[in-house]
């Protein structure tokens, strides 16, 4: 099915560093959400944008909804080792389709002490 | 508890058999979501219930995927006739409706052998 596209597709980066990552669709979505998901558990909501150029934060968690409302960046400052797992944007695409998401490929995020 | 709960959160089954997962939502919330993820995925949408009303079954793979909510709180996916191709983690999701985010369980991981 259709998904959207998460880049990197991994990283290793260097506690405390800031870290950068985007998701980027071919359509238009009204609503971007950012999921975490750890091994063996399900997605965990970090940040939910609703409105083109929105900008949230969560703690060290910073989400932005692109003005084209075809991505969204997520940055984590000053990483920590819990911030280890997958990341996931998703959405309702505005094309029809109601509220069922879809979810971008993930982005792998590693920590090395 | 609080949470969106599945169960069982492993199954294993012999080719051909029938599996009967479960999903109990949070508690008042009215929309109930299953998704599929394969190993190194993203999920993927298969149904969505608005209380006991199936509204979209667009993303079940065929018609052995079968799911129900018959008094609008607990639902249950059957796939029957298993196949190996099956074999996936099953996410339940429920929200309070509209495009109120998606809280998810933490799975059922199926293996069919």
């Amino acid at each position: 099915g259709q998904q959207l596209n998460q880049s990197p597709q991994s990283m290793f980066i260097q506690e405390g560093e800031d870290v950068s990552m985007n998701c980027t669709s071919s359509s238009i979505f009204n609503t971007w959400l950012w999921y975490k998901q750890d091994p063996g558990e399900g997605p965990v909501l970090l940040i939910a944008l609703y409105k083109a150029g929105e900008l949230t934060s969560n703690g060290r968690l910073t989400a932005q909804f692109g003005i084209t409302r075809k991505d969204s960046f997520l940055n984590i400052s000053a990483s920590i080792p819990s911030d280890v797992g997958i990341y996931f944007c998703a959405g309702p695409p505005s094309t029809g389709g109601g509220n069922k998401l879809t979810f971008g490929t993930g982005t792998q995020l590693k920590v090395e002490l | 508890g609080a949470g969106v709960s599945q169960s069982p959160r492993y199954k294993v089954a012999k080719r051909g058999q029938d599996v009967a997962l479960r999903c109990d939502p949070i508690s008042g919330h009215v929309s109930l979501f299953w998704y599929q993820q394969a190993l190194g995925q993203g999920p993927e949408f298969l149904t969505y219930f608005q209380n006991e009303a199936q509204l979209d079954k667009s993303g079940l793979p065929s018609d052995r995927f079968f799911a129900e909510r018959p008094e609008g709180s607990v639902s249950t996916l059957k796939i029957q006739r298993t196949q190996q191709e099956d074999s996936a983690v099953y996410l339940c999701a429920s929200s309070y409706g509209g495009y109120q985010p998606q809280h998810f369980g933490d799975g059922t991981r199926l293996s069919i052998l």
